[in-house]
């Protein structure tokens, strides 16, 4: 069974970081890209930041750009998010999502950004 | 930055045919955009339904299809179940960047 499974979330001051996981099993995850992506209380999807098969390629979106490093462990199948001088409007479900023909997600993991 | 537009909101008739459309602020939309589908029901994580323009997922179901049409990528629901219900959003690839549209909200009436 496939499964991505995110962790790390929670409730964090203006400012202050967290590290996101995302651990893969069922497929083989050094193969895809992935992605995250994020989607505030009610509003829509946003693509975050992407990153290639064995790591050495990243994106991101201007607004996270410069604070959000993505990261992959492919010995460990994990994914990860460095976020720093996070912001009340970093506060959303952050996904994440493997590319192409892959084409999994997480069930997501909640970033609350306030004081 | 780009901006990729989607309808806010659709009606279908239980077995009509409704067609999602996903257009881009710079012009043409093409398969270069590697344009994907997603659909989210409420509660729930997105779906991913088509990925690089016209690919199905194995769980996809082939009433759903994806295509170019006038410019813009294009998802076509025939033969539409009230499961279908939920939001649909396509993620358009640039240069440097991917950009989702602001979603469509199909309703199955």
């Amino acid at each position: 069974e496939v499964q991505l499974v995110e962790s790390g979330g929670g409730l964090v001051q203006p400012g202050g970081s967290l590290r996101l996981s995302c651990a893969a099993s069922g497929f083989t995850f050094s193969s895809y890209w992935m992605h995250w992506v994020r989607q505030a209380p009610g509003q829509g999807l946003v693509w975050v930041s992407r990153i290639d098969s064995d790591g050495t390629s990243t994106r991101y979106a201007d607004s996270v750009k410069g604070r959000f490093t993505v990261s992959r462990d492919n010995a460990k199948n994990t994914l990860y998010l460095e976020m720093i001088a996070l912001r009340a409007d970093d506060t959303a479900v952050y996904y994440c999502t493997s590319s192409g023909a892959a084409g999994y997600w997480g069930q997501g993991t909640l970033v609350t950004v306030s004081s | 930055q780009a901006v990729v537009t989607q309808e806010p909101s659709l009606t279908v008739s239980p077995g009509g045919t409704v067609t999602l459309t996903c257009g881009s602020s710079t012009g043409t939309v093409t398969s270069g955009h590697y344009p994907y589908w997603f659909q989210q029901k409420p509660g729930q994580a997105p779906r991913t339904l088509i990925y690089d323009t016209t690919n199905r997922h194995s769980w996809t179901p082939a009433r759903f299809s994806g295509s170019l049409l006038g410019g813009k990528a294009a998802l076509t629901l025939s033969g539409a179940q009230p499961e279908d219900e939920a939001d649909y959003y396509c993620l358009l690839s640039y240069t440097t960047t991917r950009i989702f549209g602001g979603g469509t909200k199909l309703s199955v009436l």
